[in-house]
């Protein structure tokens, strides 16, 4: 089985500053897919950034990037010039590819930016 | 616009009296799932659905009831909740295969006393 590892309950960080939150996770398989999804107080689910294994490049979108270490099995998200708005919980999960296959939760993260 | 609805948002209940919760997506997603949610835990699945009248175990299925007979709604049944079902549930679709997105219904606090 699958196991998805948030080792920090809780970060803060300024506005404007950057921020990284870590993630790791367990398996012997090669070809699977990673995902960050935010959870804001109104507790919608929304994806953050997607990263296929079989891609040695880190997935970016905006503000947000990843640091995939394959063989570490570490794939942590980083927070360029944090927002007010990014205050939230960050969940990170883990898939393998393929039909029917289950998404895997880390613990979460909760991060709060201070004004 | 596309979404997942779950219904209702708030539900407090009490020991024993059987709930459903409702689901309901219009993306034409063969996959649907339903998530428990607790502090330091994560989401963990509790029943999910490959298509018309098949569901399988999650990790968590205890105490847990689901059907599938319309390929859009997927509701989650509670025959006799317990205070240990107290939590925070979501009902996520989407395409079969574990590439594509997931997307996630706004969330049930549920809390029985």
């Amino acid at each position: 089985a699958q196991t998805v590892t948030q080792s920090q309950p809780e970060m803060s960080v300024q506005e404007a500053e950057t921020v990284t939150l870590s993630c790791t996770y367990d398996t012997s398989e090669s070809n699977y897919y990673l995902f960050w999804y935010k959870q804001p107080p109104s507790r919608q689910m929304i994806l953050v950034i997607r990263q296929e294994a079989y891609k040695q490049q880190n997935a970016t979108e905006n503000r947000f990037s990843v640091n995939f270490q394959k063989a570490a099995k570490s794939f942590s998200l980083k927070i360029s010039d944090s927002q007010l708005g990014d205050t939230a919980m960050y969940f990170c999960a883990f898939i393998l590819n393929g039909a029917g296959n289950m998404l895997t939760f880390g613990g979460g993260t909760r991060l709060m930016v201070k004004p | 616009e596309a979404q997942v609805t779950q219904n209702p948002r708030y539900l407090i209940t009490v020991t024993g009296k059987k709930l459903t919760v409702t689901c309901s997506q219009n993306m034409n997603h063969e996959y649907m799932s339903w998530y428990r949610q607790d502090p330091g835990l994560g989401l963990r699945q509790i029943y999910y659905s490959m298509n018309v009248e098949v569901t399988d175990k999650g990790d968590v299925p205890e105490g847990y009831k689901v059907s599938r007979k319309e390929k859009r709604n997927f509701p989650l049944i509670l025959e006799s909740p317990s205070p240990n079902q107290t939590s925070l549930y979501f009902c996520a679709s989407r395409m079969k295969y574990g590439s594509t997105e997931a997307f996630f219904g706004q969330g049930t606090r549920l809390t029985v006393v």
